[in-house]
């Protein structure tokens, strides 16, 4: 199984402040059809995860440009620019190239 | 809208069977599938298995043994089977479309002890 590697484990922000999270795959995570099937999710506490980000760098519907992906092959980040209170949660990497899916271990967004 | 919701018992003995139900609207069981997925308290998610529009099934190999996926097209609806329940299986069980993962139902927790 492909093995997805996120750091940090927790990352303390400021309000208004940058957030950066990186998740890396023990192999290449390109398809043989060229797209490249990883997604990024925030679950807040108590709640199902949410998709931010699909295929490395797409928003989901109703996400804010404030969060932004980008990457390629085996690694990949995601960054959030002026965090708001809801941002706060648990972050989730998800790779879907390769059967099975496997996920992050996940990066705990929390308030400095 | 596309929804997803999840059902089940809270409780199960160890070495019981579980079932689960994922109903589902705003699509079609025909053109998306569905996957479970679970998240032991205070940890990380693992995919368990699918069906596929077509009605074909996958699973998690580790848990292969112990699970039956299955689906009623008539009823919108997806059913998870999964026996020989063990302490470790305590977890929230969320269902999400497959295999985009874009949308997700809001979890059932399933607590197995005696």
């Amino acid at each position: 199984d492909v093995v997805m590697t996120q750091t940090p484990v927790s990352l303390p922000v400021s309000l208004g402040g940058q957030a950066s999270i990186s998740c890396r795959s023990s192999q290449s995570l390109v398809h043989s059809n060229g797209n490249t099937y990883l997604h990024w999710y925030l679950q807040k506490p108590g709640q199902s995860p949410q998709l931010l980000i699909y295929r490395v760098s797409n928003r989901f519907s109703g996400v804010p440009d404030r969060f932004s992906g980008s990457g390629s092959g085996t690694d990949f980040t995601l960054k959030i620019s002026r965090v708001e209170p809801e941002d706060l949660g648990d972050y989730y990497c998800l790779q879907s190239t390769h059967f099975p899916p496997t996920f992050g271990g996940g990066t705990k967004l929390e308030l400095k | 809208q596309v929804q997803l919701k999840e059902s089940g018992p809270g409780l199960v003995q160890p070495s019981r069977t579980l079932s689960l139900t994922c109903t589902v609207s705003g699509f079609s069981l025909t053109s998306y599938g569905v996957s479970w997925v679970r998240q032991p308290p205070g940890k990380g998610l693992e995919w368990i298995a699918a069906i596929w529009s077509g009605g074909s099934t996958d699973y998690n190999s580790a848990l292969k043994s112990r699970l039956s996926i299955s689906r009623d097209t008539s009823k919108s609806q997806v059913l998870l089977k999964m026996n020989s329940l063990q302490t470790e299986d305590t977890a929230m069980y969320f269902c999400a479309r497959w295999l985009s993962f874009d949308y997700w139902g809001q979890g059932v927790m399933v607590t197995v002890s005696s």
